[in-house]
Order: structure tokens, then sequence, then C-alpha cells
């Protein structure tokens, strides 16, 4: 069955140090998302992929980075981990752009 | 500037009875609007969806209304069963997905 994985469900990294979390997925979905969860802001966009090479900021991409260089994977890079990124992190893909969004089980990600 | 809003960061009902979450935007482009529904330590999960250019879409015991007048959607869980005790997201698109604050539905048995 196809499906959407992400690595590690959990983290706990220091302040300041390069943090990359895995996204894959077998739907062979062109477009792909990360978000963030947080209590009072529900879930945010960080970044998304319509394709290959294609990469695209949320509305809080600051401090993170994606790249884009096959169809499965889509990894979230923290360049200088700081507290104020501690949160789950979801990654998403779909067929369309116009909704039905599968997602992975999150990564709960702790700066300290 | 929040786009898609639940102003009910919670709700309690009884088993049984109705279940009415709802949503404000303030973006007229959204052209289909969604809810997904959470459970603690898992991903959401595609609940149902409506497109702009309807006002009810009906799936069970679930039933999602959009007035586009008023940019408010809503969903109605009839019965609510302690199973749907979750979180609640409603998420609007143009290109991308955007999501509200989520609203805690607990069903109380």
């Amino acid at each position: 069955d196809a499906e959407i994985t992400q690595s590690p469900r959990h983290k706990i990294t220091e302040t300041g140090r390069q943090v990359t979390l895995a996204c894959h997925q077998t739907w062979n979905h062109n477009n792909m998302f990360w978000y963030r969860q947080d209590l009072g802001h529900g879930l945010r966009l960080i970044h998304y992929s319509y394709g290959v090479q294609d990469t695209n900021k949320g509305e809080v991409s600051d401090g993170y980075s994606v790249s884009r260089s096959n169809t499965e994977d889509l990894p979230l890079t923290l360049e200088s981990a700081a507290s104020s990124q501690t949160s789950v992190y979801f990654c998403a893909s779909s067929e369309s752009r116009s909704g039905g969004y599968t997602f992975g089980s999150g990564t709960r990600l702790t700066v300290v | 500037d929040q786009q898609v809003k639940q102003n009910s960061p919670s709700l309690s009902v009884q088993e049984g009875r109705i279940s009415i979450l709802n949503c404000d935007y303030t973006n007229s482009m959204f052209d289909y609007f969604l809810w997904y529904k959470k459970y603690p330590a898992e991903g959401p999960t595609f609940l149902i969806s409506i497109s702009s250019i309807k006002d009810k879409n009906e799936d069970g015991r679930f039933t999602v209304f959009l007035n586009k007048s008023a940019k408010h959607l809503s969903l109605h869980i009839v019965p609510s069963q302690p199973g749907d005790s979750a979180v609640y997201f409603c998420a609007a698109i143009t290109n991308k997905l955007i999501f509200g604050t989520g609203t805690l539905l607990a069903v109380q048995p």
C-alpha cells in the first residue's frame, strides 16, 4: 500500500545545531508540503513543492529550507535550530492542488 | 493574518446529540473547503470537503454547510459518538491548503 512516512518520530536537539527531518511518500504525488502544529496556531505551512526541483516558501519559512531532488522525498532542514522551532512537524502530499492531502504521522522536535 | 479562523477552541457534546463546529474565512478566492480530523500522536485525516459553488455536502453522519455571503462554514455531526472526540481543523484551498486553529471536540458518553 502507498504511504507517507516521516522520520524520526521524536527528536531532541540543541540550539544552534542543524537538523533534518525526513519525509518519504510512495503515492507518486507531485505535491508535497511541510506544516508545523502549535497550540493556538493550528497547522501553519512552512514550505511546499509542486514537483522535482520546485520549492516554495509558506507562511512561516524563516529558519527552514527544503530541497526536492526526486518525487518521493522532501526533507526539511533547520539550518540553526532555535527554541521557537520546538513543535510537531507534519509532512503531506497530494495528487492535485485542490485537496486530498495525505499526512504523515508527524515528528515531534524539541530544541533545548 | 489568519485567513481561516475557528473561534471556539473546544466544544463538549453529549453522545447522540448534534455537534456543530464553526469556521470563518476572509479570502473570497478560496475554491475548496475541507475538514480534517486529528487524533493525538497521529497526522490529520481528511473528513469531508465542499466546493465553493455548493452550499451543502453530506457524507453519512457528517454534513458541511457553506455560506459564501457570510464567509462561514460549519460541520455538523449527527449523532455524535465518543469516537468522534478529536481536534477538528477547518481548511481552505486556492493553490495550497490553509488551516484554521482547530476545535477540540469532546463527546461525553
